[in-house]
């Protein structure tokens, strides 16, 4: 069945830091992919989408590609800031408004 | 305009107990996704539901039903609670009529259940 993989945790960066945080997905047809954030104690916030390849989603100065030929979604930011620190989680929809499936999270901490 | 509402915040019950759990979509929004979060995990899909009904189920027992009300607001109920129950709800709302564009889910706050 589908399925998302990304990079463990935590990841841990000083502020101004480049971030990459992985993520792979095994699906079949034409999912669309998202990425997540979730902040202490809070619900999952959209962060950015794609819905088809070579897309690229982009929110707040987080990027992410749609690449179908790696089956990868990596999210980059080029500069974290302290306020930045939460879980990401990458997640893909096989069709439109159906299950989410979301990989374990990636925890980033960023210290000043 | 108000976002996905849960109710309640926080909830504690004991094994065999059962309990529902409320949610209210974004405005405009006519289908609810129901998550269940365990610690230190993604979400993992329960059910959704549109026009009232069913829509498509994942791999968790019949101990999980729900419901969709008239005005597109949901129930969860969890019945014979497990230790292994104890977990982060999440409700999310999307609208599946119109455009693909709008397949993106909209999440509540959560409600965090803890079963003793």
């Amino acid at each position: 069945g589908d399925s998302v993989t990304q990079m463990e945790g935590p990841v841990t960066l000083s502020e101004e830091a480049f971030l990459t945080i992985n993520c792979t997905y095994t699906a079949t047809g034409y999912p669309s992919l998202f990425w997540y954030v979730q902040y202490p104690g809070e619900g999952l916030q959209l962060l950015l989408k794609a819905t088809k390849a070579d897309d690229k989603g982009s929110n707040k100065g987080f990027e992410a590609t749609y690449r179908k030929e790696t089956t990868s979604f990596h999210l980059e930011k080029g500069s974290v800031q302290v306020s930045d620190s939460a879980v990401y989680f990458c997640a893909l929809s096989g069709q439109a408004g159906t299950a989410l499936i979301f990989g374990k999270g990636t925890t980033l901490s960023v210290s000043s | 305009d108000a976002g996905v509402t849960q109710s309640p915040t926080h909830l504690i019950k004991t094994r065999g107990q059962q309990v529902t759990l409320r949610c209210s979509p974004k405005s405009g929004h006519d289908t609810v996704s129901w998550y269940q979060q365990a610690l230190g995990q993604g979400p993992q899909f329960i059910f959704q539901y549109y026009e009232e009904e069913e829509r498509q189920r994942g791999n968790f027992p019949d101990r999980f039903s729900g419901h969709q009300f008239p005005n597109y607001s949901s129930e969860l109920n969890v019945n014979a609670l497990l230790l292994g129950d104890s977990a982060l709800y999440l409700c999310a709302s999307s609208r599946i009529s119109g455009r693909r564009s709008y397949n993106e889910q909209f999440f509540g706050p959560g409600t965090r259940l803890t079963v003793l």
